[in-house]
């Protein structure tokens, strides 16, 4: 049973550009999390996604990001017109149902703006 | 949420047990008590969960008291795999989907 998967797990990106961010969540997991990670900080939540839907997106900046489960295909965090301030780890979580503490977290992709 | 208050960091020698105390004074009746387990440059991994007293696993015990106001997750005979950071959680009952992370604690295992 292969775990969640994160592609890519690097991303370099110029100030300006557009960061996508693709989630394969565990199988027969339909809830995803993602969460991002600065140097030496713990995770941060950004949005919780059902498929088709947005359950609860609280932690996610109002501008420039989006996020999607689509009912087929990957999870995608979208990150539009990328500033340096973006560079992070982002991390992707699965779980199999909606009210679960234990969360199959992926490798991350880590994303650099130059 | 309950906020937690953990040492940002440990050091231990192999073959040695390590306990790592998490406070969270503000802990509500129906939370819950998680620890996670982060390698560098991986995602975080569930290692144990527990509401009062103790509970033990194949990876950890984690030990709550009476009051609920701390919790201490052990590691018998740790090695140099074990260096990750540790973090505790709280707030994870029914309803509640997203973890909230602190700084966790850095456990580094020296031979």
């Amino acid at each position: 049973n292969a775990g969640v998967m994160q592609n890519p797990r690097h991303l370099v990106r110029r100030r300006g550009q557009e960061a996508r961010l693709r989630c394969s969540p565990m199988k027969g997991h339909s809830h995803v999390y993602w969460y991002r990670q600065l140097p030496e900080e713990g995770l941060k939540f950004m949005v919780y996604l059902q498929k088709e839907n947005i359950i609860d997106e609280s932690g996610m900046p109002k501008e420039r990001f989006s996020a999607e489960f689509p009912k087929e295909g990957p999870s995608i965090l979208r990150i539009q017109q990328v500033v340096r301030g973006d560079s992070a780890a982002y991390f992707c979580a699965s779980s199999p149902a909606r009210v679960n503490y234990e969360q199959y977290f992926g490798p991350g992709t880590r994303l650099t703006v130059t | 949420l309950a906020k937690t208050t953990q040492p940002i960091s440990m050091d231990s020698y192999e073959g040695q047990e390590v306990n790592i105390t998490c406070s969270h004074n503000n802990i509500a009746t129906n939370d819950y008590i998680t620890w996670y387990q982060q390698f560098p440059s991986q995602g975080p991994r569930f290692i144990i969960q527990g509401y009062k007293t103790k509970v033990t696993n194949e990876v950890a015990s984690l030990f709550i008291p009476a009051d609920r106001k701390s919790s201490t997750l052990s590691l018998p005979r740790v090695s140099l795999s074990d260096t990750a950071v540790y973090y505790c959680l709280v707030g994870l009952s029914g309803g509640y989907n997203k973890l909230i992370f602190g700084a966790g604690t850095r456990l580094a295992v020296h031979p």
